[in-house]
């Protein structure tokens, strides 16, 4: 079956790195994606990381180790907003986009 | 500049009563999805047109269906609404074109109540 595993809550303080990890476990691998979603708002992308490394995008960078099943999000230099739930999502062999549960995010002052 | 536009931000219907949510696009995707994501848990896919041609999962129950008149528009209806059925729907749409770099645009959704 079709899993992806990341914790569902985590906090941090303004001005900090957090690491947001995400396993999986799919019919086929073609691509992970990283989106952000504010309550009550649409999805909104991130990332994406279809071979092993990093790519990194400002503040933001997304790992990825595809023998490990294994990606994470990396985000530097925390601000408020970026307070939110973050969704980690593999495309599996047919395409289909398969969603983790997220993390909710805390950012504190 | 909204791309994918999902009315209404808020819907409340009765137990067993049809409902429709509707979503439309300005992108010119040729897939269309539509997504159910309960409190807490991760979005799941319940159908998505490429074009005209429709495609259901496995598990979405016969209670959903969904009309794409149009590239433009597409909607979800729910022929009779259970109170497990209350959820956030997310419409989003994509290009359609070959290969995993393919990402998702995502409307606001709607917040659907079942009294």
């Amino acid at each position: 079956g079709q899993n992806i595993d990341q914790p569902t809550e985590m906090t941090a303080t303004e001005g900090a790195i957090v690491q947001i990890n995400c396993t999986y476990q799919t019919s086929g691998f073609n691509g992970l994606f990283w989106y952000q979603q504010h309550a009550g708002e649409a999805p909104t992308f991130l990332s994406y990381n279809v071979l092993d490394g990093l790519e990194e995008k400002g503040r933001f960078s997304s790992f990825l180790s595809r023998s490990k099943g294994y990606s994470y999000l990396l985000l530097k230099e925390l601000q408020m907003k970026d307070s939110a739930s973050y969704l980690c999502a593999v495309r599996d062999e047919t395409d289909k986009l398969i969603f983790g549960t997220g993390t909710r995010l805390q950012v504190f002052p | 500049d909204a791309m994918v536009i999902q009315n209404p931000r808020y819907q409340v219907t009765q137990f067993g009563k049809p409902v429709t949510l509707s979503c439309s696009q300005t992108l010119n995707h040729n897939v269309m999805y539509w997504y159910q994501q309960k409190s807490s848990q991760a979005p799941k896919l319940l159908f998505h047109y490429y074009d005209k041609d429709f495609n259901n999962e496995a598990d979405t129950p016969d209670n959903f269906q969904s009309r794409r008149p149009n590239t433009s528009f597409c909607f979800l209806d729910i022929r009779s609404p259970g109170l497990g059925d209350a959820a956030m729907y997310l419409c989003a749409t994509s290009r359609g074109t070959a290969g995993g770099t393919e990402k998702l645009f995502f409307g606001s959704g709607t917040q659907l109540s079942v009294l």
